[in-house]
Order: structure tokens, then C-alpha cells, then sequence
């Protein structure tokens, strides 16, 4: 069955702080991995990495992905309060259409 | 423009109701996906229309009706539902064209409540 695994489950840190957030992935048919930050309603769409080992950086954040280990790191610097969100991997698997598999998220909270 | 609209943003509903979600995207996307979403749960896939045509089906239970009459409006009609059904709807769109990786764009979501 495929999986993607999120960890931690849960992480409270200072603002200012730098926090990694991890995804692994078992999927059949591997097309692309994709972050979303989730708030209060509807997921926003972060990064979609398609090639390992090219980051992709927008402002404070940053990921990268590795196909040969089946992971991907969320890296997010110089934490804000506002940076508080679910954050949710969300593997893209060829199955006919499109299907995003998506992972349990990692809740962050930001503290001042 | 990167914007899914859904309607209602929230519905309460009796078991007995018949009542449909509405999703309308103007990109030019050609693939559409509704998704239930749980408290502190991950959105879990319930349906994929693409080019206007029902491609995945997740095993959702027949109560759940997907329509997609043209290709920027996706409707979720909803019949003799349970309580265990009351989440968040949400509704996605993407490109899909074949071959090409491509984002899904979600809505704000319908919050359900089943009573």
C-alpha cells in the first residue's frame, strides 16, 4: 500500500528559530512530491520537486528532494509567528489521471 | 490567477437532505478532484474528473454523486448522508495534461455538518 510518512507529528519552536520538516514516501509510479502549508481552510501550495537533489528555495523556505532515499526535507529559517500551519506532503503518483497521496502533516507552531 | 471557488462555505444538513457542493475554476484546468478532509486529518482523495470525464473513484459510498457539466464547474451532490460524513470538502483543480507534472489549486473547502 502506499505511504507517505511525516515527522515530527507536532513542533514548537521560538520565532527565529530554523526548523526541518521530513517526508518519506513508498509510492508506486513516482511522478512529482509536493508542500502545501495548510492554515485554516484550504492548502497553499508551497513547492513541487520533481528532481532529486535541486533545491528549490522561495524566501525562508526551502526543499529538496531525494529519489534514491525517497525522502524530502522542508527547511524553513528564521521562524515567524505567521509561519504557524499544518504542513502537508502530498505525493503525486501516475494512476491515469492524477493522485496525490498525502502525508499525516506536521503541525508547527511558531511562539513568540 | 490561481483561484478554485467553492460554494457554500458551510452547509448543515439532516440525514434526509439532498443538498450539492459547487466548485468553479476559470485557469483553463482540465482536471478536477474533490477531497474529504477530517479534523487533524490529511485531505483523503475521493474523486479525479479529467476532460470533463470521472477517472478515479475512490470506493466513496454511492450517498456521494460527483457531476462535472463543463469543464470549469464541478458539482458534489450529496443524498441520505450519515453524521460520520460531516468534514471539510475541499476541491481541487490542475492542468493535467498528459505527460506534464503539474500543481493541484485548492478551494477555501465546504465545511459539512450531518445531523
Amino acid at each position: 500500500e502506499d505511504k507517505v510518512v511525516q515527522s515530527p507529528l507536532s513542533l514548537v519552536v521560538h520565532e527565529g528559530d530554523t526548523v526541518t520538516l521530513n517526508c518519506s514516501y513508498e509510492v508506486t509510479n513516482f511522478r512529482s512530491l509536493l508542500w502545501y502549508k495548510q492554515e485554516k481552510k484550504a492548502p497553499t501550495f508551497l513547492f513541487m520537486l520533481t528532481s532529486s537533489g535541486i533545491e528549490k528555495k522561495s524566501g525562508r523556505l526551502s526543499s529538496i528532494l531525494d529519489k534514491k532515499e525517497l525522502f524530502s526535507i522542508l527547511n524553513i529559517t528564521a521562524t515567524q509567528t505567521g509561519d504557524s500551519a499544518v504542513y502537508l506532503c502530498a505525493v503525486e503518483e501516475v494512476q491515469g489521471a492524477q493522485k496525490l497521496v498525502f502525508g499525516q502533516g506536521t503541525r508547527l507552531t511558531i511562539n513568540p | 490567477d490561481t483561484e478554485v471557488t467553492q460554494t457554500p462555505k458551510h452547509l448543515v444538513m439532516g440525514m434526509t437532505n439532498k443538498k450539492s457542493l459547487k466548485c468553479e475554476q476559470h485557469m483553463g484546468h482540465r482536471a478536477m478532484y474533490w477531497y474529504k478532509q477530517k479534523a487533524k486529518k490529511p485531505p483523503e482523495l475521493m474523486f479525479v474528473y479529467s476532460y470533463e470525464k470521472l477517472s478515479i473513484n475512490e470506493s466513496v459510498p454511492s450517498r456521494f454523486s460527483p457531476e462535472c457539466p463543463n469543464s470549469s464547474l464541478l458539482n458534489l451532490h450529496l443524498h441520505a448522508l450519515q453524521p460520520e460524513d460531516s468534514a471539510l470538502y475541499l476541491c481541487a483543480s490542475s492542468q493535467d495534461f498528459a505527460g506534464v507534472t503539474d500543481t493541484q489549486y485548492f478551494g477555501p473547502g465546504t465545511r459539512l455538518t450531518v445531523l
